[in-house]
C-alpha cells in the first residue's frame, strides 16, 4: 500500500529539548512539505522541499530544520529555538508531473512540550 | 496580503444538503482545493477546480467563479460521518496553497 507514514502520532518533550519528527512516503513523490496547524489557524508552511537535497523555508521556518537526503524521507526537528513548539504537525508529499499537484498527507505528529 | 475566508462553523442535520463557501484573495491562482479533516487527523483531499463552473463527484461537488474570488463545496443527503472539518485552499502563483482556517460542520440526527 501506497502513502505517507509520521511517527510517533505523540510525542512529549521537554522544554528546551530538540525533538526531531519522522515522515517517509513511499509514494514515489518528488515534493514533501512540513505544516503546522493550531487551532483556529489555517495551516502554515514550515519547509518544503521540491527535489532530494534541496529545500526551501516556507513562512514560519524560524526554530526549524529539515534535510532531504533521500526522496522517500523528509525528518523535521524542532529546535529549542522554536519559542511555542506545542502543535499539530503534517506531512505531504506531492507528484508534480501531475497538473494539479494535489496533496496527499501523513496522519500527523501531534507534539507537546512540558 | 493573501488571505481565505470561510465560516468558523456550521450546523446540519442528517439527510439534508449544506453549502459551505470560501472566498479569496490571492497572488495569482492556480487551482482551488477542498479537504476533510476528521478531529485529530490528517486533512484527506475531496476536490480540485482551476476553472468556472461545478465539479460533482458522489454527494460532493465544489463550485468555482474566479472572477468572484469564490468557490463552495455542497454536501448532500448528509450523513453523520461527515461532521468534520473541510479547509479550504488556493495555490498561488508561486505553486504554494495557501489554507483557510476550515469550517467545522456538525450534523445533527
Amino acid at each position: 500500500d501506497g502513502g505517507i507514514t509520521q511517527s510517533p502520532k505523540y510525542l512529549f518533550r521537554k522544554e528546551g529539548q530538540n525533538v526531531t519528527l519522522s515522515c517517509e512516503q513511499n509514494l514515489n513523490h518528488d515534493a514533501m512539505y512540513w505544516y503546522r496547524q493550531d487551532p483556529g489557524q489555517g495551516l502554515r508552511l514550515i519547509y518544503y522541499s521540491q527535489i532530494v537535497n534541496d529545500f526551501q523555508k516556507g513562512d514560519i521556518a524560524e526554530g526549524y530544520s529539515v534535510s532531504r537526503e533521500k526522496k522517500e524521507s523528509f525528518p523535521l526537528t524542532v529546535t529549542s529555538a522554536q519559542k511555542n513548539p506545542t502543535a499539530f504537525y503534517l506531512c505531504a508529499s506531492s507528484d508534480h508531473e501531475l497538473h494539479t499537484d494535489t496533496q496527499y498527507f501523513g496522519p500527523g505528529t501531534r507534539l507537546t512540550v512540558l | 496580503g493573501q488571505n481565505i475566508d470561510q465560516p468558523t462553523e456550521m450546523t446540519a442535520t442528517e439527510g439534508a444538503i449544506v453549502q459551505i463557501n470560501c472566498t479569496y484573495q490571492t497572488s495569482g491562482f492556480n487551482g482551488l482545493f477542498w479537504y476533510q479533516q476528521h478531529a485529530g487527523e490528517a486533512p484527506t483531499f475531496l476536490s480540485y477546480n482551476v476553472l468556472d463552473g461545478l465539479e460533482e463527484k458522489g454527494r460532493f461537488s465544489s463550485f468555482l467563479s474566479r472572477s468572484k474570488g469564490y468557490s463552495y463545496l455542497l454536501l448532500k443527503e448528509l450523513q453523520m460521518k461527515d461532521s468534520a472539518s473541510y479547509l479550504c485552499a488556493v495555490m498561488d502563483s508561486n505553486y504554494q496553497l495557501i489554507w483557510g482556517a476550515g469550517t467545522k460542520l456538525i450534523i445533527k440526527p
